[in-house]
């Protein structure tokens, strides 16, 4: 079946512009999660969907970062007012089960964002 | 807080030679521990997934282990092959199910 799949592949904004991006998890996973690593840097955890809720927002840089799930499906993961050290590339996965019992997280290839 | 140690940061080895990487956590109560690798350019694949119930999971020339009680694991690529080399990643989920990384190791098999 088709894996994780998220668009664009790459993004060049400039500072100050808003950018969308979107997560297409695996069908019938129902966790969900979004990461960032930033060039030569290892990943960082933004947000984590179990279903449609996130149970913890912590990991968000700052409040120009905002993402939803809906449907159990699709995510969009938001980031306002785009800064030059929001350039990285934005990892989303999923996994059958979230939680306690979460289980292998499959990923998606990346959104590679760039702000000039 | 859980803190997940990769060493070597990198290691270059011959083609055909058996060789171990290894992850450390500092918080032995986990739930399970995965091992990924990175391609450059190109997104995470997992290769294996370690439940805190099992000592070792097996994939083709892939064998990972874990042992909580001393927050180590081990993954031992047999028989190693240029298309291996890559960033081989090991991560644990936290109590909020987060997954905490390690910062990887950088494997480059010679031909």
């Amino acid at each position: 079946g088709a894996g994780v799949s998220q668009s664009p592949s790459n993004k060049v904004t400039e500072k100050g512009k808003d950018v969308e991006l979107r997560c297409d998890p695996i069908s019938g996973h129902t966790a969900l999660y979004w990461y960032r690593q930033r060039l030569g840097q290892g990943l960082e955890f933004l947000i984590y969907f179990q279903g449609n809720s996130a149970p913890d927002k912590s990991g968000l840089p700052s409040d120009r970062f905002s993402a939803e799930r809906t449907g159990e499906s699709v995510s969009t993961l938001t980031i306002q007012r785009t800064q030059q050290e929001d350039s990285a590339v934005y990892l989303c996965a999923s996994s059958l089960r979230g939680g306690p019992n979460t289980d292998t997280q499959y990923f998606g290839p990346g959104t590679r964002l760039t702000v000039l | 807080k859980q803190e997940v140690t990769q060493i070597p940061a990198a290691l270059s080895v011959p083609e055909g030679e058996n060789l171990v990487l290894n992850c450390s956590f500092t918080d032995s109560a986990i739930y399970n521990l995965q091992w990924f690798r990175q391609d450059p350019g190109k997104g995470l694949t997992s290769l294996l997934l370690i439940q805190s119930s099992q000592r070792e999971q097996t994939s083709g020339r892939l064998n990972a282990s874990l042992d909580k009680s001393s927050g180590r694991s081990t993954l031992y690529i047999a028989a190693s092959q240029p298309g291996d080399s890559a960033t081989y990643l090991c991560a644990v989920p936290d109590s909020n199910y987060q997954l905490i990384w390690g910062a990887g190791t950088k494997l480059i098999i010679k031909p």
